[in-house]
C-alpha cells in the first residue's frame, strides 16, 4: 500500500490568486494522478504526472491553469491558477500500486474560491 | 462521457439492512472497482474485479460483473452506520499501457442508526 500526505487540506482563496497543492508519497512511484471533485460530483481526471517529463493533461484542462510538478518519484505539486468560484473544488492525488491496479488517494484538498 | 454511471444516486436504509448499488459502463475494460468516500475526503479501495470474473467477496462485501451488460453491482450486507458514504465504481480499460481508471458518478448511501 501506498500512504500519501496531501495539503493544504482546505483553503479558501481569492478570486485571481493561485493555490499550489502538495502531495508527498511514502514509496517512489512511477505514476501521480490528479483528480478534480467538483461539488457532488464523480472525479474526473486532470492529468498524469511522471517524473522527469511533461504532465499528460486529460480533454478540458490545460497547462496553463493547472501546472503540474514532478521534481522526484515522491512528491508532485499540482497549482490551480488564475482561480474563478468555478475552481472550487475537492482536489486529489493519487498513485497506483506495484501492481498499477488499486488506487490510493490523498486526503484531498478542498478549495472555496470567494 | 463519464464511463461509469451508478444507480441509485442515493439511497437510504436502516441498520441491519442490505445495500445494493449499480453501476454500468460503456467501453471493455480490464477491470472494475469500488471505491468508497466519506465526507468528501480520499477515496479508500473496497474491491476489485477482473473482467474474466463474475462474482467476488470480500467480507460484507459482494461484487458482480456482467460483461455482457456492462454492468456491475455492489452489495454491502447487514449494513452499519459506518457503512455511510459515497461510493464509487471506477473502471480500468483494456490495453497494457491503460493505466487511467474513469469513475462513475457514484451513489450516496445513508445508514441510519
Amino acid at each position: 500500500s501506498a500512504v500519501i500526505s496531501q495539503k493544504p487540506s482546505r483553503d479558501i482563496c481569492q478570486r485571481g490568486t493561485s493555490l499550489t497543492i502538495q502531495c508527498q508519497v511514502d514509496s517512489q512511484v512511477t505514476m501521480m494522478f490528479w483528480y478534480r471533485q467538483q461539488p457532488g460530483q464523480s472525479l474526473t481526471l486532470i492529468a498524469t504526472a511522471n517524473q522527469g517529463s511533461e504532465a499528460t493533461y486529460e480533454s478540458g484542462f490545460v497547462i496553463d491553469k493547472f501546472p503540474i510538478s514532478r521534481p522526484n518519484l515522491t512528491f508532485s505539486t499540482l497549482t490551480v491558477s488564475n482561480m474563478s468560484p468555478e475552481d472550487s473544488s475537492i482536489y486529489l492525488c493519487s498513485v497506483l500500486d506495484t501492481k498499477n491496479t488499486e488506487a490510493f488517494f490523498g486526503q484531498g484538498t478542498r478549495l472555496t474560491v470567494v | 462521457s463519464q464511463q461509469g454511471e451508478e444507480d441509485p444516486q442515493a439511497l437510504s436504509i436502516q441498520e441491519g439492512e442490505n445495500a445494493t448499488m449499480n453501476c454500468s459502463y460503456k467501453t471493455s475494460i480490464n477491470n472494475l472497482q469500488w471505491y468508497r468516500q466519506n465526507s468528501g475526503r480520499g477515496l479508500v479501495h473496497l474491491i476489485l474485479i477482473r473482467s474474466n470474473e463474475r462474482e467476488k467477496h470480500s467480507g460484507r462485501l459482494r461484487v458482480t460483473l456482467d460483461t455482457s451488460k456492462k454492468s456491475s453491482s455492489l452489495l454491502i450486507t447487514a449494513s452499519r452506520a459506518a457503512d455511510t458514504a459515497s461510493y464509487f465504481c471506477a473502471t480500468r480499460g483494456s490495453g497494457g499501457s491503460n493505466y487511467k481508471l474513469t469513475f462513475g458518478k457514484g451513489t450516496l448511501l445513508t445508514v441510519n442508526p
